[in-house]
């Protein structure tokens, strides 16, 4: 089974809407971590936005906000007001177990967003 | 500090041949991960390294892939008698240990482009 699930190949948004990215994940560890990264076409992954699975807030990170739902297993990332150069890949992942224990990361497919104009 | 520096950027070689690659984290930095990207997929976990210590490695890496971080400072990745399915960009990040939220971001280097012909 996929540790990590992204079903949305491809997403558009116009400039200045809103925008969910879906991802679900797979574990039956009771500690891990989720996290976004950002990969434009240059090559570079850039963190996003953290959630620890005991968090109880969802994180937030300026415009990106992560929607934490622990029973459902997802972990969508919602982009506030898009931007032209928010265009680019989306990868989630997750970190199984507990921090600094020995961990295993697992990455999405990645969805790749286009921001119209 | 620059961030995480790999060397070389790109490498081509002939399959059966040996590459190595090297990764410079942040200097602060303790914890050192390995991944490859192949097009349009997202990162494997490759290896993990605590300081100088070795404490993960995926278990779909095979026994010609092998790393090391000396002194718990930069690493390497070899790869013997390379194939053709090991083209692939190698990824390298880096973090620091400790207990908070930003421990938890990851800072990729620009990666090592490895084309095995």
């Amino acid at each position: 089974a996929q540790k990590i699930t992204q079903t949305q190949p491809g997403m558009f948004v116009q400039e200045k809407e809103a925008v969910t990215l879906d991802c679900t994940y797979d574990t039956s560890d009771q500690s891990y971590g989720l996290f976004w990264y950002k990969q434009p076409s240059s090559g570079e992954m850039i963190f996003l936005i953290y959630q620890g699975s005991y968090d109880e807030q969802n994180a937030t990170e300026g415009r990106y906000s992560l929607n934490f739902q622990k029973a459902r297993k997802s972990a969508n990332l919602v982009i506030s007001a898009s931007q032209l150069g928010d265009s680019a890949m989306y990868f989630c992942a997750m970190r199984e177990g507990r921090l600094g224990t020995g961990n295993q990361f697992y990455f999405g497919t990645g969805t790749s967003l286009t921001v119209i104009p | 500090d620059t961030g995480v520096s790999q060397n070389p950027r790109h490498k081509i070689t002939k399959r059966g041949q040996n590459v190595t690659f090297r990764c410079d984290p942040i200097s602060e930095h303790n914890r050192l991960y390995w991944y490859r990207q192949t097009l349009g997929q997202g990162p494997e976990f490759l290896t993990y390294f605590q300081n100088e210590a070795q404490l993960e490695k995926s278990r779909l890496l095979s026994d010609r892939f092998s790393a090391e971080r000396p002194k718990g400072s930069f690493s390497t990745l070899e790869i013997q008698r390379t194939e053709q399915g090991d083209s692939a960009m190698y990824l390298c990040a880096s973090s620091l240990r400790g207990g908070t939220r930003e421990d938890n971001e990851q800072f990729f280097g620009p990666g090592t482009r490895l084309t095995v012909l």
